[in-house]
């Protein structure tokens, strides 16, 4: 059984960092892409951008580039989502989602379980 | 950028009506939609790709359609569990996007 499983809770100050980790396990990790989807209190979806770990290929929404850095390690089947110079805009539930194939693009067929970053002072 | 827009934002239903929700996409994307559900406090997930094919373990009674710009999904007949936030995505291009959610809830 495939499952996508994200690391816990952060808070953290404006200006800081956060960096969230997504590990794969029941399938094999470099058939399929990665993106990082969030959603912030009582709004939809937005994606951020992902990765194709077996091109090591990435691709980023416009809005993010500079702040964000999406990486996966191989040895650990894990994905990580890096996101800078924090504000509290950044507040709400990020999501891993596992691409149905190796192309950033395909259909989000898996996703993790959320993990919630609060941005506050 | 691809703007998709979903209408309605809302709307309720019976247990057993026929429901479609459209989403409109602001250029031309062939067939490159999918849908998703989410319910509250869980994460999406993924009803119908490529427009009109319908994810392994989805029930039947889950449809959608459309190409270009204009693409439904159809509930045929709405169960419990049915009752949730539904969203289109657009996956022909970077930076992929989303409809802003049509939420359907008990009439």
């Amino acid at each position: 059984q495939v499952r996508l499983v994200q690391s816990g809770a952060e808070v953290k100050k404006p200006g800081s960092s956060v960096k969230v980790s997504c590990k794969t396990s029941g399938d094999t990790f470099t058939s399929y892409s990665v993106s990082w989807v969030r959603q912030a209190p009582g709004q939809g979806l937005e994606w951020m951008g992902g990765i194709t770990p077996i091109l090591d290929r990435t691709d980023y929404a416009q809005k993010f580039r500079g702040r964000i850095t999406v990486s996966a390690d191989e040895s650990s089947s894990t994905a990580y989502m890096e996101l800078s110079n924090l504000r509290s805009e950044d507040t709400a539930m990020y999501y891993c989602a596992r691409g149905s194939g190796i192309r950033i693009n395909d259909a989000f067929d898996m996703w993790g379980q959320g993990t919630s970053v609060t941005v506050s002072s | 950028d691809i703007q998709m827009t979903q209408s309605p934002s809302s709307l309720s239903a019976s247990v057993g009506d026929r429901v479609i929700i459209t989403c409109r996409a602001s250029q031309s994307i062939s067939s490159y939609v999918n849908w998703y559900q989410q319910t509250p406090g869980k994460a999406p997930k993924l009803l119908i790709y490529a427009a009109s094919i319908l994810q392994s373990g989805v029930p039947s009674r889950f449809s959608g359609s459309g190409s270009g710009t204009h693409f439904t999904l159809t509930i045929s007949s709405v169960q419990p569990d049915d009752f949730a936030t539904y969203y289109c995505q657009q996956n022909y291009r970077n930076p992929l996007s989303f409809g802003q959610g049509t939420k359907l809830d008990i009439k």
